[in-house]
């Protein structure tokens, strides 16, 4: 299994610009995650879906969009990128509502 | 609102030490509360913990929960220079559903000096 991926690792966006961060895991975990790290901070939860077809807000969802289509990939989407949302963007699954979240490795995004 | 405290946010030693950091929680319907250690990328798993009282063990470190003081500490004996990290605290929201959603502390930045 190679678990959570993220890609790409690092990215520079430009003010305006849109991206997609993509999420995928191996380990047909329904529950998956996309969490922002900001320096010195601890980890805050963007979007989150519960299975294919259904997602939901987190506690800082504005600017962003998400879908998920199939149990494996979970994109997240940046329509007009701002410098507030430099941040190190996790994603994260599990196989259920009592288990573990397992992360992916982060994408460092960085919004000049 | 669920709210995850930890403290001290930073703290230096040297190797060999031992260190306790602690986190403080305010939940409804509290299930279990977790820690994890960040190095350089993801954060990656240490402990889930349940019950009061109850001690997790691995290795060097340790950690406690105390359900009726709504708080957990984590230990770390004999420190060495690959324990430097940033510790985080999260406990899974409720609110009557079971999406386990996390809420993080901010994290306790180590710094393991030779």
């Amino acid at each position: 299994n190679a678990g959570v991926t993220q890609t790409p690792k690092f990215r520079i966006l430009k003010i305006g610009q849109s991206m997609t961060l993509q999420c995928a895991q191996d380990m047909n975990h329904n529950y998956m995650y996309w969490y922002r790290q900001d320096p010195g901070m601890g980890l805050k939860l963007i979007y989150y879906s519960v299975g294919a077809g259904i997602t939901d807000k987190g506690e800082v969802p504005n600017g962003y969009n998400v879908s998920r289509s199939t149990t494996e990939d979970f994109p997240l989407r940046l329509e007009l990128a701002a410098p507030s949302q430099t941040s190190v963007y996790f994603c994260a699954s599990k196989t259920g509502p009592q288990e573990t979240q397992y992360f992916g490795p982060g994408t460092r995004l960085l919004v000049l | 609102e669920d709210k995850v405290v930890q403290s001290p946010l930073s703290l230096v030693v040297h190797e060999g030490d031992t260190v306790t950091l602690n986190c403080s929680y305010e939940v409804t319907n509290f299930r279990s509360l977790l820690w994890y250690k960040q190095e350089k990328k993801a954060p990656t798993f240490l402990f889930m913990l349940t019950s009061s009282g109850i001690e997790k063990k691995s290795g060097r470190l340790s950690s406690i929960l105390d359900k009726k003081e709504l708080f957990s500490i984590l230990n770390i004996t004999a420190t060495q220079t690959g324990d430097s990290a940033i510790y985080l605290c999260a406990v899974p929201n409720a609110g009557g559903t079971s999406y386990g959603k996390l809420t993080f502390g901010q994290g306790t930045i180590l710094t393991v000096h030779p």
